[in-house]
């Protein structure tokens, strides 16, 4: 059974470019949630996608758009990136379990995005 | 916003048990309390959840109380390795994202 990776695992860019991160999920998962985490912060809920469809989303801007593809790896981009972008973003993947059974979050080891 | 209080850092000897408190005095009935870590620049690492009743894993155990409205991770034996941030977070059943606060920082001494 293979975790959760992420692609890049670090990357600068400058103010205004546009950035795509990566993500895999586990073998198996079929929801994948972003979350960005600022230095001294805990993670913050970007959204979620489940069977390539958005299905939940935190107080981020629409410049934060995502995609999942049918193996269930995932895309997060950002738009006109700003300063307050640095930070760590995670993705974790779950088991959407028919009958809201709770599940467990498995999270990969980030990517550190840096704009200067 | 988080629903849970937590203490900002605590410290725990080599060898000894960790004890991690959580207030979550607004839970309501059908949020289940998680626990998650975070190891230095990692990702969040699952521990344990539980609904009501007491759960034991090969990681830790955790505890609630009767009413609820605080739980306790104990980590049994602590290790170096186990130093980390300690996030608790309660959360409806189902895909519902996890909403994490500040958490408390263990540092495990030798």
């Amino acid at each position: 059974e293979t975790g959760v990776t992420q692609s890049p695992t670090h990357l600068i860019k400058t103010r205004g470019q546009q950035v795509t991160l990566r993500c895999s999920s586990q073998s198996g998962h079929n929801t994948v949630s972003w979350y960005q985490q600022a230095l001294g912060q805990g993670p913050q809920f970007i959204f979620q996608y489940y069977r390539e469809e958005e299905n939940g989303r935190g107080n981020f801007p629409p410049r934060f758009s995502g995609l999942q593809f049918p193996n269930y790896s995932s895309e997060l981009n950002v738009n006109a990136l700003e300063l307050d972008d640095s930070a760590l973003y995670l993705c974790a993947s779950s088991l959407d379990l028919t009958g809201g059974r709770d599940n467990e979050q498995f999270f990969g080891p980030g990517t550190r995005l840096t704009v200067l | 916003d988080a629903k849970t209080t937590q203490p900002p850092s605590m410290d725990c000897a080599e060898g000894r048990a960790a004890n991690l408190p959580c207030n979550h005095s607004t839970i309501s009935g059908n949020e289940y309390v998680y626990w998650y870590r975070q190891i230095h620049s990692q990702g969040p690492q699952y521990i344990i959840h539980g609904l009501k009743n007491n759960e034991t894993n090969e990681m830790a155990s955790l505890i609630i109380t009767e009413d609820r409205k605080s739980s306790t991770l104990i980590l049994p034996h602590a290790t170096l390795r186990d130093t980390a941030v300690y996030y608790c977070i309660v959360r409806y059943s189902g895909n519902t994202p996890l909403v994490f606060g500040k958490g408390t920082r263990l540092s495990v001494i030798a």
